[in-house]
């Protein structure tokens, strides 16, 4: 089946940096989405891309659609301790019912 | 935005007992939703989709025996692990997904069977 390679696998930094973390494939897809999850919850959509080439913020994330459409990226500026928690890219390859393929994650500890 | 709920967040039972997750969209209707089990420091690994009004459709691997789906209600759907065992003990995500927005999750159900 199709697989996400999210990398890095974890990112420990000091607050006030920036982060950048991203997600390849070998397979096209048509959407991708960055959630993030806190530990005993759910993950919490972040930022959703449907078109390649797309940039797309959210406060201090941004993310971006790979222009081959088999990739993303998402950056966060200005780290903050609650930024903490795990990032999961996640692609579409075909229409809004089609099923959710999700990267491994990145946990991210942020230090004050 | 999107709200999904579900219910209960925590369970613990005896091994042999059969335990039912509920799974609401408060605030659109679902016409899909989707049912996931995580383990420690992995990711979300899908079980089944839930359509409603027809039968769920299974991952490979997924038993659908002792995963029962019922998705009755466009803001429902439950699942049920029969005859629980300590190796079903995970915590389970559903999802909700309307039009062709993105998928909304649930806090999740942490189940530890004994």
């Amino acid at each position: 089946g199709q697989q996400l390679n999210q990398s890095p696998q974890s990112m420990f930094i000091q607050e006030g940096e920036d982060v950048s973390m991203n997600c390849t494939s070998s397979s096209i897809f048509n959407t991708w989405l960055w959630y993030k999850q806190e530990p005993g919850e759910g993950p919490v959509l972040l930022i959703a891309l449907y078109k390649a080439g797309e940039l797309t913020s959210n406060g201090r994330l941004t993310a971006q659609f790979g222009i081959t459409r088999k990739d993303s990226f998402l950056n966060i500026s200005a780290s903050i301790p609650s930024d903490v928690g795990i990032y999961f890219c996640a692609g579409r390859m075909n229409s809004g019912y089609s099923t959710l393929t999700f990267g491994k994650g990145t946990m991210l500890l942020v230090s004050p | 935005g999107a709200v999904v709920s579900q219910h209960p967040s925590w369970v613990i039972c005896k091994s042999g007992t059969s335990v039912k997750i509920e799974c609401r969209s408060l605030d659109f209707q679902a016409t899909t939703m989707f049912w996931y089990r995580q383990f420690p420091k992995q990711s979300l690994m899908l079980m089944a989709t839930s359509n409603e009004g027809s039968k769920a459709t299974y991952e490979q691997g997924v038993e659908k025996d002792k995963f029962l789906i019922n998705h009755a209600s466009l803001t429902l759907s439950t699942l049920t692990v029969t005859s629980a065992h300590p190796e079903d003990s995970s915590f389970y995500i559903c999802s909700a997904l309307h039009s062709n927005q993105p998928q909304h999750f649930g806090d999740g159900t942490r189940l530890s069977i004994l």
